[in-house]
């Protein structure tokens, strides 16, 4: 199974930040990532597949890179809007796996 | 609009069984492939399987932990996704979503359901 790790677990940010969040894989997934936004209590909510191509409807401060085993999720100016919690899954491979998920907290 | 709505969630006791049910709206639902996951309170998010469209074969896939115990299925005329639960645990305890897999065949999801909590205790 692949592996993916999620850095940092927890992040305090403050609005109008930028916010970087890393996710590792444990072999090489080329470009197969997607990311989710989780709020507590709701479902995941789809941001962004094959790394950095931004689902239809998201907002353009959101953007994805990467490719191989290291990939990032950048927030380019945080929102009140975008405290949560976010998830990397990789389809490269079965079984599907997540990262643990970043939390992003108000500073 | 796309919409997926979990049903079927509830208390059990370990060993026995439940199905849950996804009713989908907003799309051709025989066109997609579905899949469900899970979320132990607290925890982050895990893939428990998914049935691929007709035109694919309609064949599933599991996650290791689930496979032998739960099934997918479904029935393209009411647009209804089914999870068949058996031989229930404590660690199935979980908010089970049902998704939309994207068209293109990716395994990515670009539509999730609201979730139904499934509690496994004695």
């Amino acid at each position: 199974d692949i592996q993916m790790t999620q850095s940092p677990s927890t992040l305090s940010a403050s609005v109008g930040d930028r916010v970087t969040i890393t996710c590792r894989a444990s072999q090489s997934i080329s470009s197969w990532l997607a990311w989710y936004q989780q709020k507590p209590g709701k479902a995941p909510k789809f941001l962004i597949y094959k790394a950095s191509s931004l689902e239809s409807g998201v907002p353009s401060r959101f953007s994805g890179s990467g490719s191989g085993t290291e990939f990032t999720l950048t927030i380019s100016s945080l929102q009140p809007d975008d405290f949560a919690t976010y998830y990397c899954q990789q389809y490269s491979s079965l079984p599907l796996t997540f990262g643990g998920g970043t939390k992003v907290e108000i500073k | 609009e796309v919409q997926l709505v979990e049903s079927g969630g509830g208390l059990v006791k370990p060993g026995r069984s439940l199905r849950l049910s996804c009713t989908a709206s907003g799309f051709t639902f025989g066109d997609y492939a579905m899949s469900w996951f899970r979320q132990a309170p607290g925890k982050g998010l895990e893939w428990v399987g998914f049935i691929r469209s007709r035109p694919y074969g309609g064949t599933t896939e599991y996650a290791a932990s689930v496979r032998g115990r739960f099934s997918i299925s479904r029935d393209d005329s009411k647009s209804i996704a089914y999870l068949q639960m058996n031989n229930l645990k404590n660690d199935d305890t979980a908010v089970y979503y049902c998704t939309r897999r994207d068209l293109s065949n990716y395994d990515y999801f670009d539509h999730w359901g609201q979730g139904t909590l499934v509690t496994v205790s004695s």
